[in-house]
């Protein structure tokens, strides 16, 4: 899917210290979605918006933030307050989340701890 | 929320031989189930997907099942291949629309 892309590919957190993962998508899609996936697990969903200045909280939305002031970004803070921030962060997005909307994902950012 | 649970969660099958995986759904209003690949280190990767007003549906040599009165659907994977061997991944939208995922399946075709 080369219309969505993630930056950095990795990146490392010193202790007390917020790190912003990018997520970039040209395909004209309402939803984003943020993903979490640890070691030999499945995806976790941390936020997603539907559209433009809206943003909802996923299943483990603690100690993360996002925003979504234009259609085509929608960046992931993780703050000092994520304890245990190392994983594979996923970035997605589709037409709409109405029904038969596949979703597309990104190449994904590895987050690791200094 | 929907809740997925995928069996098995490890998958090991000789080269030419066929591969199964199924997926079972809690929300009754699901009804979209796609299936994604991902290797290792890689994205997830849309193979297929079915909607709720078909039980099957083919493409090439995977095919995906769905029965609905039992709230749960299969992916098969025929004549593997080497390039077969990922993690596959099912998932299910809830009422809310949002996609939930199953915890994964690692393929592992042996040569």
């Amino acid at each position: 899917d080369g219309g969505i892309t993630q930056s950095p590919k990795y990146l490392f957190r010193k202790e007390g210290q917020n790190v912003t993962l990018s997520c970039e998508q040209n395909l004209n899609h309402d939803a984003m979605y943020w993903y979490r996936q640890d070691p030999g697990q499945g995806l976790r969903l941390i936020y997603y918006s539907q559209i433009v200045n809206d943003f909802q909280k996923g299943d483990i939305a603690e100690g993360y933030s996002v925003s979504r002031e234009k259609k085509e970004s929608f960046p992931l803070t993780v703050t000092s307050a994520q304890k245990n921030p190392t994983a594979f962060y996923l970035c997605a997005s589709s037409a709409g989340t109405g029904d038969n909307q596949p979703q597309h994902f990104g190449d994904g950012t590895r987050l690791s701890i200094l | 929320g929907e809740n997925v649970e995928q069996h098995p969660s490890t998958l090991s099958v000789q080269e030419g031989d066929s591969a199964v995986i199924k997926c079972t759904y809690s929300d009754s209003a699901s009804n979209y189930f796609p299936w994604y690949k991902q290797e290792l280190g890689k994205r997830p990767q849309l193979i297929i997907d079915i909607r709720s007003n078909v039980g099957e549906k083919k493409d090439q040599r995977i095919a995906v099942t769905l029965n609905k009165t039992a709230k749960h659907f299969s992916l098969h994977i025929t004549e593997t291949q080497p390039e077969d061997s990922a993690v596959y991944f099912c998932a299910a939208p809830g009422s809310d629309y949002k996609l939930s995922f199953g915890a994964g399946t690692t393929v592992t075709v042996r040569a």
